[in-house]
C-alpha cells in the first residue's frame, strides 16, 4: 500500500530558483495538505485542498503556491526560493474534513536553499 | 495554537509498558484527541484517536479521563523501534480548515 508518496525526497536549490514538490495519494481522499516542519518545532500548515480544483491558504502560505488539478495529486510550488524556506515539507491526506478522520502523511521532502 | 501539554521527554525499558501523558484542559465537547508519532526523520505516523471512550488498536491504547481534560497513550510492550517523538493533538475546526496543530511532543526513548 503506497498511501501518500512525495517526490523528490531531497533537493538543494539556490536562492531565486523555482521548483515543484509533488504529492500523490492512492486512497481516494478528498482533502490534501502541505505542512512544513522546522527544527524543534511542530508542523505548520502551508496550504490545503478540499477537493479537485480547489485550494486554500493555511497558517504560513506566503512564498508558496499550490495546485490540485487531479484528485490524487497536490503540488506545492516555490516560485523564487529563499533560505527561509529551508525545511522539511510533509504532505498529508484525509478522507474528508470530519473531526474523526485522521490525516495520513508522506515521508517528507528535505529542501535546502543556499 | 497547540491546545495540549506533554512532557518533553521520557524513558521506558524495553518490554515494559510506555505510558505517555497529555493534558488538554480546554478541550471542547466535540473535539477529538489524536496521537501521532514521528520516527527519526520520517513522516508523522497515525497511532490512535478518541472522543470520550477508551480506545484500543493493534498499536496502542488510549485512555481518556472522564472529564476529558487529559489522556494517556499506552504502548503495552515497548520495543526499540518505538523510540520516537509522540504528539498528542486536539483536532479543532478553524477558519483554515480542519488542521492538526502539532506541538513539540514527547521524545520517548526505549532503553534496552
Amino acid at each position: 500500500n503506497a498511501g501518500v508518496t512525495q517526490t523528490p525526497k531531497f533537493r538543494v536549490l539556490k536562492t531565486g530558483q523555482s521548483m515543484t514538490l509533488l504529492c500523490a495519494q492512492d486512497m481516494n481522499h478528498e482533502y490534501m495538505y502541505w505542512y512544513r516542519q522546522d527544527p524543534g518545532m511542530g508542523l505548520r500548515l502551508i496550504h490545503y485542498s478540499v477537493g479537485e480544483g480547489t485550494t486554500a491558504k493555511g497558517e504560513v502560505p506566503d512564498g508558496y503556491n499550490v495546485s490540485r488539478l487531479k484528485k490524487q495529486n497536490f503540488l506545492l510550488g516555490l516560485e523564487s526560493a529563499a533560505p527561509s524556506q529551508t525545511s522539511v515539507y510533509f504532505c498529508a491526506s484525509s478522507y474528508d474534513s470530519g473531526l474523526d478522520q485522521p490525516q495520513h502523511f508522506g515521508d517528507g521532502t528535505r529542501l535546502s536553499i543556499l | 495554537d497547540a491546545k495540549t501539554t506533554q512532557p518533553p521527554s521520557m524513558d521506558c525499558a524495553e518490554g515494559r509498558a510506555a505510558n505517555l501523558p497529555c493534558n488538554h484542559s480546554t478541550i471542547s465537547g466535540n473535539e477529538y484527541v489524536y496521537w501521532y508519532r514521528q520516527i527519526h526523520s520520517q513522516g508523522p505516523q497515525y497511532i490512535i484517536h478518541g472522543l470520550k471512550n477508551n480506545e484500543t488498536n493493534e498499536m496502542a491504547s488510549l485512555i481518556i479521563t472522564e472529564d476529558r481534560k487529559s489522556s494517556t497513550l499506552i504502548l503495552p510492550h515497548a520495543t526499540l523501534r518505538d523510540t520516537a517523538v509522540y504528539y498528542c493533538i486536539v483536532r479543532v475546526l478553524t477558519n483554515t480548515g480542519n488542521q492538526f496543530y502539532f506541538g513539540t511532543g514527547t521524545s520517548l526513548t526505549v532503553i534496552p
